[in-house]
């Protein structure tokens, strides 16, 4: 079955500690995006990926880490998370980025405390 | 400056009932316009794509236009299960350009 999966689905944690959020896709897209959900704002992108070792940064990059070692992963890395990064989070792919569709993983809940 | 505005913010219908949701948008360079159906707690789930003006899209009881200025999700006899936030957005670049979603309730 074609799909973008998350891990944690669900993260509860302390200012300042390190997280990562991963992110695998099996439709072999080159495409990989990071987005942040919260109520009024829409989706707001983080990062995203055109390939392998080719990242960028979105519209709310600061705070946030992103890799791209490997075609089907791309983890989202929190070195030192803050309060106002709790969100929804959603890691999306695509065949080649816009206009193509994009696929969305089923999101990952993040309290920061 | 590239953006995305949806209205209305929330819309209730009685089964059967039909409307339209709006999509309104400024870019440079349109490449797509997109309409995704996000349930409570899940990911967005795309629908249609709509590429340039004039462009009509249909699938079971939804319909997407597309003019130069705005797009419109046309819901006819809608369900129950139809209840969803509806989200638009544009292509510009390598990015999309996201409104913030119109929540559709319907009672049966």
């Amino acid at each position: 079955e074609a799909q973008v999966t998350q891990n944690p689905r669900y993260l509860i944690t302390v200012t300042g500690k390190k997280l990562t959020v991963t992110c695998s896709q099996n439709m072999n897209h080159e495409y990989m995006s990071w987005y942040r959900q919260d109520p009024g704002l829409g989706l707001r992108q983080i990062y995203y990926s055109m390939n392998v070792e080719a990242t960028d940064k979105g519209d709310v990059p600061e705070g946030y880490k992103v890799s791209r070692k490997e075609k089907r992963n791309f983890p989202l890395i929190l070195e030192s998370p803050s309060p106002n990064q709790t969100s929804l989070y959603f890691c999306a792919s695509s065949f080649s980025g816009v206009p193509y569709e994009q696929y969305f993983g089923p999101g990952t809940r993040l309290t920061v405390t | 400056e590239d953006q995305v505005t949806q209205s209305p913010e929330a819309l209730r219908l009685q089964e059967g009932e039909s409307s339209s949701l709006n999509c309104s948008y400024t870019v440079s360079g349109l490449r797509g316009l997109f309409w995704y159906r996000q349930d409570p707690g899940k990911g967005p789930e795309f629908l249609f794509t709509l590429y340039s003006a004039g462009e009509e899209k249909e699938k079971e009881r939804l319909k997407a236009t597309l003019t130069k200025k705005e797009s419109f999700l046309h819901i006819t006899a809608p369900k129950p299960e139809d209840s969803a936030t509806y989200l638009c957005a544009v292509g510009s670049n390598y990015q999309l350009i996201w409104g913030a979603g119109t929540k559709l309730i319907i009672k049966p």
